[in-house]
């Protein structure tokens, strides 16, 4: 089964860092991966989505990378604002199937 | 486009209730899961469906749960007894699976938090 890893589960960073999610996953057979973000009590809203094919995805503030071979992806988030500040959930669909398997997510703090 | 609809936004009800959570997809969508969200173990599908038949029910915790998509643009979360257990926040999501030129991106509604006492 999919095992799918955030680091770090929580992070606290002053307004105007760079600033780097992580995401594992142990089955390098995946079709795409998706970045999502949750703000308290709200639904998920889609980011970034990397099909498998492909090496990174960029959004604005956003960039999203994929090395499907070592099983990780990275969401950069560059200058980052206190409207940052939300669970950043990490989402892989493998080959196999067309349902997602989540990470924890990464709750994001930022500072003013 | 009005994005993905889930009705109640919330619910409250005792423990040994019907409960009923409704889910209509975005326009055009062929592909609808269920997802139920818990402190403990995070985002998990229940079940999905594609053009309306369901595929995969095997997250579908017990007989207590079923799901039904009768058209293109409705589908029903139903728990008959409710438990304590069943607390959490459940999600609905869409895609146009299998479609040309298509990610097959979910999007994902609001969600419904239900609260059984």
């Amino acid at each position: 089964k999919q095992e799918v890893t955030q680091i770090p589960a929580a992070l606290s960073v002053p307004e105007g860092e760079n600033l780097v999610l992580n995401c594992s996953f142990t089955d390098s057979a995946i079709y795409n991966l998706q970045w999502f973000r949750q703000d308290p009590g709200k639904g998920l809203t889609s980011l970034l989505l990397i099909q498998s094919s492909q090496r990174e995805q960029t959004s604005g503030r956003l960039n999203a990378s994929l090395d499907k071979s070592s099983g990780r992806s990275t969401l950069y988030i560059a200058a980052s604002q206190p409207g940052d500040s939300a669970t950043y959930l990490c989402a892989v669909r493998p080959n196999s199937g067309y349902a997602l398997n989540f990470g924890k997510g990464t709750s994001l703090l930022v500072t003013p | 486009d009005a994005g993905v609809i889930q009705s109640p936004r919330h619910e409250v009800t005792e423990m040994g209730q019907e409960v009923t959570l409704r889910c209509k997809p975005i326009s055009g969508h062929n592909s609808l899961f269920w997802y139920r969200q818990t402190m403990m173990r995070g985002l998990e599908l229940l079940i999905y469906f594609n053009n309306n038949v369901p595929i995969d029910d095997s997250g579908m915790p017990e007989d207590r749960f079923s799901a039904k998509m009768p058209n293109a643009s409705f589908s029903t979360l139903k728990i008959q007894p409710s438990e304590p257990r069943d607390s959490a926040v459940y999600f609905c999501a869409s895609t146009p699976w299998g479609r040309l030129n298509s990610y097959n991106e979910q999007f994902f509604g609001p969600g419904t938090r239900l609260t059984v006492l």
